[in-house]
């Protein structure tokens, strides 16, 4: 079993709609825990941050995180035609240590 | 800034060919990552370098090879490229480690034939 699951979608929904992101994990050392986005033919770039249960908001994206059932969630509110990209979770054991990536989710919103 | 950079942006090589891809980060940061990306597998971890100086094993090191010239620079090298190794390429670099945020460079697209 891979240590981070993410369905790969594709997802689409319409514009303005709210967009729900998920990911589950099987360790339970994680302790950091990140939501990256990738643009078609671009790398990756860091879109939420947290290392702690409990949510984090950031404009439109809220950040979720259940580490008693080891859950991630990211929402996206008023969802755009330029949210379309690729949504990877990812996490991390430790300060010094390796993170670790789903295999991502590929949204479309539709104009 | 530059940030992260990597070179080349394409590259086609025959089964048994070798070469080195290069990256280069201008933010003075410790750690240094390469990833490849394939369809359906997501971003999986080559080797990495939480240090100057020091080196380990990501999740698929077999048929690749790392240096860490410096703090700025981290390469790649294929010693006999085989087609199961065409894919697109990343390079990252963060702070320290896990807990900070893994700044990636543009990617390099290769194909081996």
């Amino acid at each position: 079993q891979k240590e981070v699951e993410q369905d790969p979608g594709p997802l689409s929904v319409p514009e303005g709609a709210i967009v729900s992101l998920n990911c589950t994990y099987s360790n339970s050392a994680f302790q950091y825990f990140m939501w990256y986005r990738q643009y078609s033919r671009k790398g990756p770039e860091l879109l939420m941050y947290t290392y702690s249960s409990g949510n984090k908001e950031d404009g439109r994206f809220t950040a979720q995180v259940d580490k008693s059932s080891k859950y991630i969630s990211l929402f996206i509110r008023d969802s755009q035609p330029s949210d379309s990209a690729t949504y990877l979770c990812a996490k991390s054991e430790n300060r010094d240590d390796k993170i670790i990536f789903g295999k991502g989710t590929r949204l479309h919103i539709l104009p | 800034n530059a940030g992260v950079t990597q070179t080349p942006k394409f590259q086609v090589l025959k089964t048994g060919q070798s070469m080195t891809l290069q990256c280069a980060q201008d933010m003075n940061h410790n750690s240094m990552y390469w990833y490849r990306q394939d369809p359906g597998m997501g971003l999986r971890l080559i080797y990495y370098s939480a240090s100057e100086g020091t080196t380990d094993k990501g999740e698929v090191p077999n048929g690749y090879n790392v240096s860490r010239l410096n703090k700025r620079e981290f390469s790649l090298r294929l010693e006999s490229a085989a087609p199961s190794q065409t894919s697109v390429y990343f390079c990252a670099s963060s702070e320290w480690g896990g807990r900070n945020e893994q700044f990636f460079g543009p990617g390099t697209r290769l194909t081996v034939l």
